[in-house]
């Protein structure tokens, strides 16, 4: 079974500063990851992937994440914040296998930007 | 446009009364899914489908059928609907093993 854990439950930032939104998961096989932003009232849209190769990836926005293997990890980074990117993230695995296409959330980490 | 619809947005309704959520993509994708999200929960897979005619239980099944008759359209259907699945729920599409997922804008479901 794969599980994935978003330690912090509300992450409260100011504008212009840099954020850090953890993401650890637990998985036998080989998975895929994502970051997922939902925005108030809306659905969810992806903010960045990792499949395979370079273990720094950018996204859209601004936000970077790196796949740490050792440490299984994928945290979510962006230098500086804008009010714009308050939201709920999602850490999200996908598990590698010929069974199916089985997407494993967090339970969120909702980021407040303050002026 | 690529997009997952679904429908309703919004439905408030009575405990027993059978329902139908649908959605419905235009991107030709073989994978299909159903998501509930409860506040600290996240989301938690209810169905999915790996092409037409082929589904398969998530993790919280119980309660929930659907069927996939067309490669476009996934619907959602709870046949006796009790007050715990009052939630929000989502419809996902995806291309292929790997690929990530594109949501429909939800559906937010009260059961009285």
């Amino acid at each position: 079974a794969q599980s994935v854990t978003q330690l912090d439950s509300q992450v409260p930032v100011f504008e212009e500063a840099p954020v850090e939104l953890r993401c650890n998961y637990s998985s036998s096989v080989s998975v895929y990851l994502f970051w997922y932003v939902q925005y108030p009232n809306q659905g969810l849209q992806l903010l960045l992937k990792y499949l395979s190769g370079s273990t720094l990836v950018k996204g859209i926005n601004g936000f970077e994440a790196e796949f740490n293997k050792s440490q299984t990890s994928f945290h979510l980074r962006k230098p500086s914040v804008h009010i714009s990117d308050t939201a709920e993230y999602f850490c999200a695995v996908l598990r590698v296998t010929g069974g199916g296409n089985k997407l494993t959330f967090g339970t969120g980490t909702q980021l407040k930007v303050e002026l | 446009e690529a997009q997952v619809t679904q429908n309703p947005r919004y439905l408030i309704t009575v405990t027993g009364k059978k329902l139908t959520v649908t959605c419905s993509q235009n991107m030709n994708h073989e994978y299909m899914s159903w998501y509930r999200q409860d506040p600290g929960l996240g989301l938690r897979q209810i169905y999915y489908s790996m092409n037409v005619e082929v589904t398969d239980k998530g993790d919280v099944p119980e309660g929930y059928k659907v069927s996939r008759k067309e490669k476009r359209n996934f619907p959602l259907i709870l046949e006796s609907p009790s007050p715990n699945q009052t939630s929000l729920y989502f419809c996902a599409s995806a291309g292929g093993l790997g690929q990530p997922q594109h949501f429909g804008d939800g559906t937010r479901l009260s059961i009285l």
